[in-house]
């Protein structure tokens, strides 16, 4: 039973323009989201969250858009720079002291 | 940000033989320590929860007695696999979470373990 699906498997973009990684989650009860970003061999690396009372958070070229009563999570990269190519991987949590539940990731590739 | 060093980065053994795969935060001490295992273009799933000083907590479908893990630190978690079959090749990471750090969880840079 997947959770949190991410059902774009890969992305590409080009360079300069925006991206848009997609995540849906099932359990109406997570009230706290990730993203992460792992390139290969190399474990996540925590890029921003998102706590269930807010609709936004924006850090630098990164903004999380979350909208509950569709149970759907966005990650926009704007501008795209090739140094973002990695996969992405969202995640959820009841609580801040609980588990963390992974999506199935999306390959991002930009472009030049 | 806090950083979690994993050892070894990659690991071969043989099959029915035991392999140590370590996990520890090297500027905070790590109150919850989790171990997950990746497989090819899949997401990573969360094996076990451990707190330091007390037993590990495994998820469904986690053989506690194949995947045995030790939090005997703030700072070190072991994971050991044992009796290694070639289904138990995999990508393992580790991550660290202290009371301040909230969700952020910080992660290892992972284990390659293959199994001939």
């Amino acid at each position: 039973d997947q959770q949190v699906k991410q059902n774009s498997p890969s992305l590409s973009v080009q360079e300069g323009r925006i991206s848009i990684l997609n995540c849906d989650y099932t359990n109406s009860m997570f009230d706290y989201f990730l993203w992460y970003k792992k390139y290969p061999a190399e474990g996540p690396t925590f890029l921003i969250s998102i706590s269930s009372i807010k609709d936004k958070n924006e850090d630098g070229r990164f903004t999380v858009f979350l909208n509950k009563s569709a149970k759907h999570l966005s990650l926009h990269i704007v501008p795209s720079q090739p140094g973002d190519s990695a996969v992405y991987f969202c995640a959820a949590s009841t609580g801040t002291a609980s588990k963390l539940t992974f999506g199935t990731g999306t390959r991002l590739q930009v472009t030049l | 940000g806090a950083v979690v060093s994993q050892h070894p980065s990659w690991v071969i053994c043989k099959s029915g033989t035991s392999v140590k795969i370590e996990c520890r935060s090297l500027d905070f001490q790590a109150t919850t320590m989790f171990w997950y295992r990746q497989f090819p273009k899949q997401s990573l799933m969360l094996m076990a929860t451990s707190n330091e000083g007390s037993k590990a907590t495994y998820e469904q479908g986690v053989e506690k007695d194949k995947f045995l893990i030790n939090h005997a630190s703030l700072t070190l978690s072991t994971l050991t696999v044992t009796s290694a079959h070639p289904e138990d090749s995999s990508f393992y990471i580790c991550s660290a979470r202290t009371r301040d750090s909230g969700l952020e969880a910080f992660f290892g840079q992972g284990t390659r373990l293959t199994v001939v």
